[in-house]
């Protein structure tokens, strides 16, 4: 079964800063895709950026950046420029590319930004 | 982007009696809806799936003649928390995704269950 793993329950960074959250993934698949899910305290569930496996250039939104290493089964997200509104609950997902399968979700990590 | 709405934002119902949450995907058919149960500061637990026209796939330990769900359209699906329990009280969570192959899944904002 696939896992999700974000060992990070809490981190914080300065407004303006940069800070990179963790994400490591278990999966035997070879087509697959991967997420970063922002929860803000409303809990409403925003994708923040995707990438898919058989990319191999790192996705990028804006101030999100993702650093994707296939082969260590690692996905973290990079935030630049932190604003006030980053501060929310991410969450790492992951699911196969083909069929209907569910997204599998990481236990998150709680990122406070310092003005 | 999609939309996906949930109704109601809140409920607060007595132990015993049941309770039922709509979700609408409103600008987008939806081959598929995910029901996630979310406790406080925990992760997003997935309890079924349901697919349009067919009886919905329960994860493990989850209850499905509790958490009953019908996937009657596609642009409905519905939670019936049944004989509800103050160990039920949690955030609920759909999530609709379009067919064909698409990644793209969309969330609702959520409901809040409150059994008193």
């Amino acid at each position: 079964a696939q896992t999700v793993t974000q060992s990070q329950p809490e981190m914080s960074v300065q407004e303006a800063e940069t800070v990179t959250l963790s994400c490591t993934y278990d999966t035997s698949e070879s087509d697959y895709y991967l997420f970063w899910y922002k929860q803000p305290p409303s809990r409403q569930m925003i994708l923040v950026i995707r990438q898919e496996a058989y990319k191999q250039q790192n996705a990028t939104e804006n101030r999100f950046s993702v650093n994707f290493q296939k082969a260590a089964k690692s996905f973290s997200l990079k935030i630049s420029d932190s604003q006030l509104g980053d501060a929310a609950m991410y969450f790492c997902a992951y699911r196969l590319y083909s069929g209907n399968t569910p997204l599998v979700f990481g236990k998150g990590t709680r990122l406070s930004v310092i003005a | 982007g999609a939309v996906v709405s949930q109704h109601p934002s809140r409920v607060i119902c007595k132990s015993g009696t049941s309770v039922k949450i709509e979700c609408r995907s409103l600008d987008f058919q939806a081959t598929t809806m995910f029901w996630y149960r979310q406790f406080p500061k925990k992760s997003l637990m997935l309890m079924a799936t349901s697919n349009e026209g067919s009886k919905a796939t329960y994860e493990q330990g989850v209850e499905k003649d509790k958490f009953l769900i019908n996937h009657a359209s596609l642009t409905l699906s519905t939670l019936t928390v049944t004989s509800a329990h103050p160990e039920d009280s949690s955030f609920y969570i759909c999530s609709a995704r379009v067919g064909g192959g698409s990644y793209e899944q969309y969330f609702g904002p959520g409901t809040r269950l409150t059994v008193t």
